[in-house]
Order: structure tokens, then sequence, then C-alpha cells
């Protein structure tokens, strides 16, 4: 069965410092493979997807993120971290007909 | 600009009230999902639907019941309401072929 793992529930940096948080997936097959974003009270907006081609893709608010097979690995990257990037964090790995399977989020916390 | 719509923000019901959750999208998407939000347990499949009269149990649908008589609106329906359905409820919707999901902003339900 698949599962998504994001092994940090809480991060913090400081503002202008690098960002990066880990996905690690188990899937059967190639998969498709998500970020989303969530600010407070509010539902998911998505941040980047993989399909296939370049591992390396680029998203909205100035994220990307790396898909290393060998790694099982989809981990989300940004260079400089701005106040409001603070949010919940989610990768999803996604099944058949949109299915997705999501991991359980990791918390940003963004120091001034 | 594209939306999910969810029709409650927030709701406060008392044990074994009947409630529905009703979700509208305008994108034309063929499958459609309810998604319930625990703290520390991520997002978890309640039920989805590919097409109209078509539904299918996620991974926690007991307590639950689903409507989707139009393409454009899938309704959550709890027959009796219980204290531990208090919870986020998040409506999502995505085209077959792309697998990324619109979500609505949630609904809040508090089960007294």
């Amino acid at each position: 069965a698949q599962s998504v793992t994001q092994p940090d529930i809480h991060i913090t940096v400081s503002e202008g410092a690098s960002l990066e948080l880990r996905c690690n997936y188990s899937y059967g097959a190639t998969p498709y493979l998500f970020w989303y974003v969530q600010s407070p009270g509010q539902g998911l907006q998505l941040l980047l997807k993989y399909f296939s081609g370049d591992t390396l893709v680029q998203g909205i608010k100035g994220f990307e993120a790396e898909f290393k097979r060998s790694q099982s690995s989809f981990n989300l990257r940004k260079p400089s971290v701005h106040w409001s990037d603070a949010a919940e964090y989610f990768c999803a790995v996604g099944l058949n007909a949109g299915k997705s399977t999501f991991g359980d989020g990791t918390t940003l916390t963004v120091k001034p | 600009d594209v939306k999910v719509t969810q029709s409650s923000r927030y709701l406060v019901k008392r044990t074994g009230e009947k409630v529905f959750l009703e979700c509208v999208q305008d994108m034309d998407h063929e499958n459609m999902f309810w998604y319930r939000q625990d703290p520390g347990l991520g997002l978890r499949l309640i039920y989805f639907s590919y097409d109209v009269k078509m539904k299918e149990k996620g991974d926690i649908p007991e307590g639950y019941s689903v409507s989707r008589e139009k393409k454009e609106r899938f309704s959550l329906i709890l027959e009796s309401a219980s204290t531990n359905q208090t919870s986020m409820y998040l409506c999502a919707s995505t085209r077959t072929a792309t697998g990324e999901l619109f979500f609505g902003e949630g609904s809040r339900l508090t089960v007294l």
C-alpha cells in the first residue's frame, strides 16, 4: 500500500534562511507527487507537482522540489524563507483518478 | 478564478443530529472528495466520487454517507453526529488526467 512520511512534525527557521522539508514515499509504480500548503483556517493550495521528466520542479512562491527515485524522496526547498511562508505543508502521492495519500504534515514557523 | 466552495465554514451541532456539509465546484471536474483533517493525523479520505451518482468509500467511511446528484455538487452527510466526528472537513475536486486537488476552505464541525 502507498504511504507518505514527513519526518519533521515542526520546523523553525529564521526569516531569510533556507528551508528544506523532507518527504519520503512508498509506492509500487512511478508516482505522481505533490506538495500542498495550508495557511491557518484555510484549505490546501498546490505548491508544485511532479508527474515525469525533469526531476527538479519549480512551483509557486519560489518553492522547488527534487524527485529522487533511488531515495524515494521528494523534498521541498526554498532558498530564502519569508515570514508569510509560515504554514503547514503536506506532501502527497497521487493515485489513480486523483486519489491522493497525504503525509501528516510539517508545520513551519518563521522567526523574525 | 476556479473555485471549490464549502457552504459552511463553522458549524456547531448536538449529538444525534443529522448534519449536511455541501461542496460545489465550478471547474467541471469529474472527481470529488471529502477528507477529514485532525491534528497529527494529516488528511484522511472519507468518500470520493468519480461521476454523478457514483461513490466509493475511502479510508474512514464509517458514520458518513455522501450524495452526488449533480456533477458540480458533492454532499457529506452525518446521519447521527457523534462527538468523535468533531473535526475539520475538506472538500476537493480534480480532473482525472492531472490528479492535482483543488480544495475548499474547509468546514469546522463541532459536535457537543
